[in-house]
């Protein structure tokens, strides 16, 4: 099983969609939660980290449930410029103080007019 | 600099010749960080560098690989004898602190697409 497993889409949506995406991760011990966003041949980005009282910015809605070890992103009114992929990521290791993380294979999607 | 820099951005090879990758981290970030993405998937770590030592390489696939940070500013990573295997888009990532808080927050470069042929 992979630590951390993603549904890869790709999900095409139409403009002002509502889309949403998860992530399993496998580790419990795991301490910290992001989602990250890929364009197209580019580096990965932050776009966000996931509080277990879940946080909100702007258009996008992150989920924790350390119970089910399951996380989620929620966009709402998708605009073309959301096309990308999605990577949701994990700091494993129980405690570790840096950045070595765990990412999922990313989830595709395509915003069209 | 105002970003991680890496050079270069393609490099195309030959199976068993040696490459080097370069790394230029933001001024003032003292850990560094290796990772690799293949094509489809998610980046896979490699190495993590706190100033001029590292501190963690447990995702070097083999002996193969090699980093180096001499002077606590540039990292240069170093693949011996390469395989095909070893085509993929070397992205390094520079965090302000070594402590929890900052440490997640990764910048990454642009990548260095190595293609091995």
């Amino acid at each position: 099983r992979k630590e951390v497993e993603q549904d890869p889409g790709p999900f095409n949506v139409p403009e002002g969609a509502t889309v949403a995406f998860n992530c399993t991760y496998s580790n419990s011990a795991s301490q910290s939660f992001f989602w990250y966003r890929q364009d197209c041949r580019k580096e990965p980005k932050l776009l966000m980290s996931v509080y277990s009282s879940g946080n909100e910015d702007g258009r996008f809605t992150a989920q924790l449930n350390r119970a089910s070890q399951y996380i989620s992103l929620l966009i709402r009114d998708s605009k073309l410029s959301d096309s990308a992929t999605y990577l949701c990521v994990v700091n494993p290791a129980g405690g570790t103080s840096y950045g070595k993380l765990t990412f999922g294979q990313g989830t595709i999607l395509t915003v069209h007019p | 600099g105002a970003g991680v820099s890496q050079t270069p951005s393609n490099k195309v090879t030959e199976k068993g010749k040696y490459v080097e990758l370069r790394c230029d981290p933001i001024s003032g970030h003292t850990a560094l960080y290796w990772y690799r993405q293949s094509l489809g998937q998610g980046p896979e770590f490699l190495i993590y560098f706190q100033g001029t030592g590292a501190a963690d390489d447990s995702g070097l696939p083999n002996d193969r690989f090699f980093a180096v940070r001499p002077e606590g500013s540039v990292s240069t990573l170093k693949i011996q004898r390469t395989e095909r295997g070893d085509s993929a888009v070397y992205l390094c990532a520079s965090s302000k602190t070594g402590s929890a808080s900052g440490a997640n927050v990764l910048t990454f470069g642009a990548g260095s697409r190595l293609t091995v042929l």
